[in-house]
């Protein structure tokens, strides 16, 4: 059980907006930034979203996130069918003095 | 463009030992955190290890603590992570993982780039 929650699904039409929550604790997402990745089937972790807000170069900006108190989100506009893949949630966590990741959400792109 | 490329994975028994490599290129390689991150198959990702540039500082997931081993050699340009003490569970693709894309003193959970990834299968 991952100490970084996601729900484990979530799912959109073409060209509509969708969130991805992360929730964490003080240890964590309280006292660090959040870092966002993409992983399409049968490839490596891309990293999306660093320093809870900004976007790697490359990055389209329909990709964005934020984050208040101990949570953040992912937010993902003008959904397009390349878009269906897991995303995951990562932080460094102060009290376990390593980095955590959130358990995955499979993004379904309807 | 950063380039990443793991290897020494494979099949090995219950209780066994094998030595990850990551050889990096184009960037300065003594200037970053690096870290190890696995993935089991059919689950989500787990941060493994992670050392500091100069390779003075040394971070483990609880999990491994004990048994792994991370370390570098900037003159290489190349990081290691020496396993043993294998079980099941260990079963899975280790990615080696560049910190960034900001320059900080201590690692992260931000990973700019992954290299492909390297198998490991424990098993009898």
């Amino acid at each position: 059980q991952s100490v970084l929650t996601q729900p484990p699904s979530a799912s959109g039409t073409p060209g509509q907006r969708v969130t991805i929550s992360c929730s964490g604790s003080s240890s964590n997402i309280g006292g660090n930034t959040v870092n966002w990745y993409q992983q399409l089937p049968g490839t490596a972790p891309k990293l999306l979203i660093y320093s809870s807000n900004q976007r790697p170069s490359g990055v389209p900006d329909r990709f964005s996130g934020s984050k208040s108190g101990t949570s953040a989100s992912l937010a993902i506009s003008g959904l397009q069918s390349e878009d269906e893949a897991d995303y995951y949630c990562a932080a460094w966590d102060d009290s376990l003095k390593g980095a955590l990741f959130g358990g995955g959400t499979k993004l379904t792109v309807l | 463009e950063v380039q990443l490329l793991e290897s020494g994975g494979g099949l090995v028994q219950p209780g066994g030992s094998l030595r990850l490599s990551c050889a990096a290129s184009k960037f300065t390689f003594g200037t970053y955190a690096m870290s190890w991150v696995r993935q089991a198959p059919g689950k989500g990702l787990e941060w493994v290890s992670a050392i500091t540039d100069s390779g003075g500082k040394t971070f483990y997931a609880d999990s491994v603590r004990g048994r792994f081993t991370i370390s570098r050699d900037n003159s290489k340009t190349t990081l290691y992570l020496q396993m043993t003490s294998l079980v099941a569970e260990d079963t899975a693709i280790y990615y080696c993982a560049k910190d960034g894309p900001l320059l900080t003193i201590n690692p992260g959970a931000d990973f700019e780039y992954w290299g492909l990834g390297t198998l490991v299968t424990v098993s009898s």
